[in-house]
């Protein structure tokens, strides 16, 4: 069965900051994909960054970049510069039958 | 930018009431889903939708649950005879191609409270 699990029900950040939001899965598929989603209070869901499971380079997306260890089966999620904006539940997935986590609230501080 | 849209925004109904949930996906897209999100907890994926058929359910898409494309836009999910614990927001999102790393977009989410 595919599991995701995110052990930080909720974290804070001071603004222009940096903060990591963890993630670990089990899978026992070799190729599969991950996903963060951000979920701001407007509610609708919005993909932040994803990885293949068979790329070794970590994924960037501006200030959003991941921390994939497939070994250790973790995917968390780095965000620098943190910016009021980045307030929201954040979600780890795991492929398209998008398997999600219980998601971490994150507030950023001013 | 094409977006996939839901409505209505908010559904009240009554408990043993029958209710269909609608969402238009993005025009290109082939494959289609349906999740919820009971208040503060996970998203939990119910349905996904290709070729007029079911692909996968999950144990939560039970009998109660069906969805239906009665046209070339809409994706609906109906409920048959909601219970208290179907209260909850029900999320449509729509992708290009199906697994893989193809971006799935959310839809703004209907929120269903049966009272």
């Amino acid at each position: 069965a595919q599991t995701v699990t995110q052990s930080q029900p909720e974290m804070s950040v001071q603004e222009a900051e940096t903060v990591t939001l963890s993630c670990t899965y089990d899978t026992s598929e070799s190729d599969y994909y991950l996903f963060w989603y951000k979920q701001p209070p407007s509610r609708q869901m919005i993909l932040v960054i994803r990885q293949e499971a068979y790329k070794q380079q970590n994924a960037t997306e501006n200030r959003f970049s991941v921390n994939f260890q497939k070994a250790a089966k973790s995917f968390s999620l780095k965000i620098s510069d943190s910016q009021l904006g980045d307030a929201a539940m954040y979600f780890c997935a795991l492929n398209n039958d998008m398997r999600f986590g219980a998601g971490t609230r994150l507030t950023v501080k001013p | 930018e094409p977006e996939v849209t839901q409505t209505p925004s908010h559904q009240v109904t009554q408990m043993g009431q029958e209710v269909i949930l609608r969402c238009v996906p993005i025009s290109n897209h082939l494959y289609f889903y349906w999740y919820r999100q009971i208040l503060g907890q996970k998203v939990e994926f119910l349905v996904s939708f290709y070729n007029n058929e079911i692909s996968e359910k999950s144990e939560i898409f039970d009998d109660q649950f069906s969805v239906e494309r009665p046209d070339g836009s809409n994706f609906t999910l109906k409920i048959r005879s909601t219970k208290l614990e179907d209260s909850a927001m029900y999320f449509c999102a729509s992708s290009e191609f199906y697994r893989g790393d193809y971006e799935q977009y959310f839809g703004p989410g209907t929120r269903l409270t049966v009272t």
